[in-house]
Protein backbone atom coordinates (compact mmCIF):
# COMPACT_ATOMS: atom_id res chain seq x y z
CA UNK A 1 0.00 0.00 0.00
CA UNK A 2 1.08 3.39 -0.93
CA UNK A 3 1.95 5.97 2.23
CA UNK A 4 3.50 9.55 2.54
CA UNK A 5 5.02 10.49 5.28
CA UNK A 6 5.55 14.23 6.71
CA UNK A 7 7.62 14.71 9.48
CA UNK A 8 7.39 18.12 10.12
CA UNK A 9 4.34 19.31 11.96
CA UNK A 10 5.08 22.84 11.91
CA UNK A 11 7.60 24.80 10.01
CA UNK A 12 8.26 28.72 10.81
CA UNK A 13 10.34 30.89 8.43
CA UNK A 14 11.53 34.05 8.10
CA UNK A 15 10.15 36.39 4.98
CA UNK A 16 12.22 36.30 1.88
CA UNK A 17 14.45 32.96 3.27
CA UNK A 18 14.48 29.56 1.54
CA UNK A 19 12.40 26.73 3.42
CA UNK A 20 12.52 23.32 2.69
CA UNK A 21 9.18 20.86 3.66
CA UNK A 22 10.21 17.17 3.82
CA UNK A 23 7.82 14.32 1.92
CA UNK A 24 8.89 10.65 1.70
CA UNK A 25 6.67 8.31 0.30
CA UNK A 26 6.79 4.48 -0.32
CA UNK A 27 5.07 2.43 -3.39
CA UNK A 28 5.53 -0.21 -4.90
CA UNK A 29 4.69 1.20 -8.38
CA UNK A 30 7.09 2.04 -10.85
CA UNK A 31 4.60 4.55 -12.30
CA UNK A 32 3.69 6.92 -9.54
CA UNK A 33 2.78 10.77 -9.32
CA UNK A 34 4.08 13.11 -6.97
CA UNK A 35 2.08 16.84 -5.57
CA UNK A 36 2.02 19.29 -3.81
CA UNK A 37 -0.72 21.25 -2.19
CA UNK A 38 -1.83 24.22 -0.17
CA UNK A 39 -4.29 24.64 1.96
CA UNK A 40 -5.21 28.22 3.67
CA UNK A 41 -7.07 28.31 6.41
CA UNK A 42 -9.86 28.82 3.86
CA UNK A 43 -9.87 25.33 3.32
CA UNK A 44 -9.17 24.67 -0.06
CA UNK A 45 -6.42 22.89 -1.44
CA UNK A 46 -4.49 24.20 -4.22
CA UNK A 47 -2.05 22.85 -6.32
CA UNK A 48 1.24 24.10 -7.02
CA UNK A 49 3.49 21.50 -7.72
CA UNK A 50 3.95 17.63 -9.95
CA UNK A 51 6.55 15.26 -10.30
CA UNK A 52 6.18 12.18 -12.60
CA UNK A 53 8.43 8.85 -11.07
CA UNK A 54 9.53 9.39 -14.89
CA UNK A 55 11.05 12.91 -14.79
CA UNK A 56 13.79 13.09 -15.53
CA UNK A 57 14.66 16.53 -14.27
CA UNK A 58 12.76 17.87 -10.75
CA UNK A 59 9.55 20.05 -10.98
CA UNK A 60 9.50 23.92 -10.75
CA UNK A 61 6.77 26.35 -10.82
CA UNK A 62 7.87 29.98 -9.87
CA UNK A 63 9.17 29.90 -6.43
CA UNK A 64 8.28 26.15 -6.12
CA UNK A 65 10.98 23.03 -6.58
CA UNK A 66 10.80 20.02 -5.68
CA UNK A 67 13.78 17.80 -5.04
CA UNK A 68 13.23 14.64 -6.28
CA UNK A 69 15.15 12.10 -5.12
CA UNK A 70 13.81 8.89 -6.52
CA UNK A 71 16.71 6.26 -4.63
CA UNK A 72 15.64 7.43 -1.11
CA UNK A 73 12.28 8.06 -2.15
CA UNK A 74 11.96 11.85 -1.12
CA UNK A 75 9.78 14.77 -2.76
CA UNK A 76 10.89 17.64 -0.64
CA UNK A 77 8.95 21.14 -1.33
CA UNK A 78 11.46 24.02 -1.78
CA UNK A 79 9.74 27.15 -1.67
CA UNK A 80 12.10 30.62 -2.51
CA UNK A 81 12.13 33.79 -1.08
CA UNK A 82 9.38 33.03 1.28
CA UNK A 83 6.32 35.52 1.35
CA UNK A 84 3.51 36.24 4.11
CA UNK A 85 0.65 34.74 1.95
CA UNK A 86 2.81 31.71 1.92
CA UNK A 87 1.79 30.86 5.57
CA UNK A 88 -0.60 27.59 5.37
CA UNK A 89 -0.95 23.75 5.76
CA UNK A 90 1.64 21.96 2.83
CA UNK A 91 0.56 18.57 1.82
CA UNK A 92 2.52 15.47 0.08
CA UNK A 93 0.37 13.79 -1.85
CA UNK A 94 1.25 10.15 -4.22
CA UNK A 95 -1.04 8.46 -7.34
CA UNK A 96 0.16 5.52 -8.19
CA UNK A 97 -1.61 3.66 -11.02
CA UNK A 98 -1.44 0.28 -9.58
CA UNK A 99 -4.72 0.69 -7.59
CA UNK A 100 -6.53 2.15 -10.68
CA UNK A 101 -8.51 5.43 -11.10
CA UNK A 102 -8.08 8.79 -9.56
CA UNK A 103 -7.39 8.29 -5.90
CA UNK A 104 -4.53 10.54 -4.00
CA UNK A 105 -2.83 9.50 -0.68
CA UNK A 106 -2.17 12.39 1.24
CA UNK A 107 0.63 12.66 4.07
CA UNK A 108 -0.46 14.64 7.67
CA UNK A 109 0.73 17.75 6.11
CA UNK A 110 2.96 20.60 7.78
CA UNK A 111 1.85 23.46 8.98
CA UNK A 112 4.15 26.77 7.74
CA UNK A 113 4.48 29.85 8.93
CA UNK A 114 6.08 33.22 7.40
CA UNK A 115 7.56 35.38 9.85
CA UNK A 116 8.58 39.22 9.20
CA UNK B 1 -12.55 29.24 -16.47
CA UNK B 2 -14.49 28.86 -13.24
CA UNK B 3 -13.08 26.08 -10.74
CA UNK B 4 -14.63 23.32 -9.34
CA UNK B 5 -17.98 24.36 -7.17
CA UNK B 6 -18.89 22.59 -3.84
CA UNK B 7 -21.94 23.40 -2.28
CA UNK B 8 -22.98 24.18 0.43
CA UNK B 9 -19.57 25.94 1.92
CA UNK B 10 -20.93 25.24 5.38
CA UNK B 11 -23.82 22.43 7.05
CA UNK B 12 -25.17 21.87 10.29
CA UNK B 13 -26.80 18.70 11.06
CA UNK B 14 -28.23 16.55 13.76
CA UNK B 15 -27.32 13.24 14.76
CA UNK B 16 -29.23 10.50 12.50
CA UNK B 17 -29.61 12.70 9.79
CA UNK B 18 -29.18 12.24 6.73
CA UNK B 19 -26.80 15.06 4.09
CA UNK B 20 -26.22 15.41 0.44
CA UNK B 21 -23.45 17.38 -0.71
CA UNK B 22 -22.92 18.31 -4.11
CA UNK B 23 -20.14 18.87 -6.56
CA UNK B 24 -19.86 20.38 -10.07
CA UNK B 25 -16.10 19.91 -11.27
CA UNK B 26 -14.69 22.24 -13.95
CA UNK B 27 -16.46 22.26 -17.41
CA UNK B 28 -14.77 19.37 -19.72
CA UNK B 29 -13.61 17.55 -16.74
CA UNK B 30 -15.32 13.50 -16.15
CA UNK B 31 -13.35 12.55 -12.85
CA UNK B 32 -14.61 13.40 -9.42
CA UNK B 33 -13.18 12.11 -6.21
CA UNK B 34 -14.30 12.83 -2.96
CA UNK B 35 -12.09 13.42 0.15
CA UNK B 36 -13.12 14.18 4.20
CA UNK B 37 -10.75 15.75 6.09
CA UNK B 38 -10.44 15.77 9.99
CA UNK B 39 -8.19 17.00 12.42
CA UNK B 40 -7.65 12.76 13.84
CA UNK B 41 -7.41 11.23 10.63
CA UNK B 42 -6.48 13.41 8.01
CA UNK B 43 -7.54 13.66 4.31
CA UNK B 44 -8.68 10.22 3.35
CA UNK B 45 -10.51 9.35 0.26
CA UNK B 46 -13.88 8.76 0.10
CA UNK B 47 -14.49 7.63 -3.63
CA UNK B 48 -14.24 8.01 -6.93
CA UNK B 49 -16.38 8.71 -10.33
CA UNK B 50 -15.46 8.61 -13.98
CA UNK B 51 -18.41 8.90 -16.56
CA UNK B 52 -21.09 8.03 -14.14
CA UNK B 53 -19.50 5.07 -13.14
CA UNK B 54 -17.63 4.61 -9.73
CA UNK B 55 -14.20 3.34 -10.03
CA UNK B 56 -12.60 3.41 -7.14
CA UNK B 57 -13.92 3.21 -3.13
CA UNK B 58 -12.30 4.19 0.39
CA UNK B 59 -12.71 2.64 3.41
CA UNK B 60 -15.41 3.79 4.62
CA UNK B 61 -19.03 2.64 5.99
CA UNK B 62 -22.09 2.18 3.86
CA UNK B 63 -23.99 4.90 5.39
CA UNK B 64 -21.22 7.28 2.81
CA UNK B 65 -22.20 6.80 -0.89
CA UNK B 66 -22.32 8.95 -4.01
CA UNK B 67 -23.09 9.54 -7.65
CA UNK B 68 -22.22 11.14 -10.62
CA UNK B 69 -24.89 12.69 -13.65
CA UNK B 70 -24.50 12.60 -16.99
CA UNK B 71 -23.02 16.51 -16.53
CA UNK B 72 -19.83 15.23 -14.71
CA UNK B 73 -22.00 17.00 -11.55
CA UNK B 74 -21.46 14.71 -8.18
CA UNK B 75 -23.21 14.56 -5.03
CA UNK B 76 -22.46 12.83 -2.16
CA UNK B 77 -25.03 11.63 0.51
CA UNK B 78 -24.44 10.17 4.50
CA UNK B 79 -26.94 8.64 6.05
CA UNK B 80 -27.29 8.34 10.12
CA UNK B 81 -24.98 11.14 10.72
CA UNK B 82 -22.52 10.30 13.72
CA UNK B 83 -20.65 13.41 15.46
CA UNK B 84 -17.82 11.67 13.77
CA UNK B 85 -19.12 12.34 10.52
CA UNK B 86 -17.69 16.35 11.44
CA UNK B 87 -15.30 17.05 8.93
CA UNK B 88 -14.21 18.95 5.73
CA UNK B 89 -15.65 17.33 2.45
CA UNK B 90 -13.43 18.19 -0.68
CA UNK B 91 -13.75 17.64 -3.76
CA UNK B 92 -11.54 16.94 -6.58
CA UNK B 93 -11.86 17.22 -10.60
CA UNK B 94 -9.74 15.88 -13.09
CA UNK B 95 -9.70 15.90 -16.93
CA UNK B 96 -7.81 12.68 -17.46
CA UNK B 97 -8.66 9.24 -17.14
CA UNK B 98 -5.25 9.05 -15.10
CA UNK B 99 -5.43 11.95 -13.33
CA UNK B 100 -2.12 12.58 -15.33
CA UNK B 101 -3.67 16.41 -15.71
CA UNK B 102 -3.56 17.08 -11.95
CA UNK B 103 -6.73 17.59 -9.70
CA UNK B 104 -8.14 20.68 -9.17
CA UNK B 105 -10.00 21.20 -5.48
CA UNK B 106 -13.07 22.58 -4.64
CA UNK B 107 -13.02 25.04 -1.37
CA UNK B 108 -14.99 22.20 0.34
CA UNK B 109 -18.17 21.52 2.53
CA UNK B 110 -17.59 22.11 5.97
CA UNK B 111 -19.94 19.74 8.02
CA UNK B 112 -20.75 19.76 11.40
CA UNK B 113 -22.83 17.32 13.73
CA UNK B 114 -24.52 18.12 16.51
Amino acid sequence: AQKITQTQPGMFVQEKEAVTLDCTYDTSDPSYGLFWYKQPSSGEMIFLIYQGSYDQQNATEGRYSLNFQKARKSANLVISASQLGDSAMYFCAMKDWAGGGNKLTFGTGTQLKVEL
Amino acid sequence: KAGVTQTPRYLIKTRGQQVTLSCSPISGHRSVSWYQQTPGQGLQFLFEYFSETQRNKGNFPGRFSGRQFSNSRSEMNVSTLELGDSALYLCASSALLTGDGGYTFGSGTRLTVV
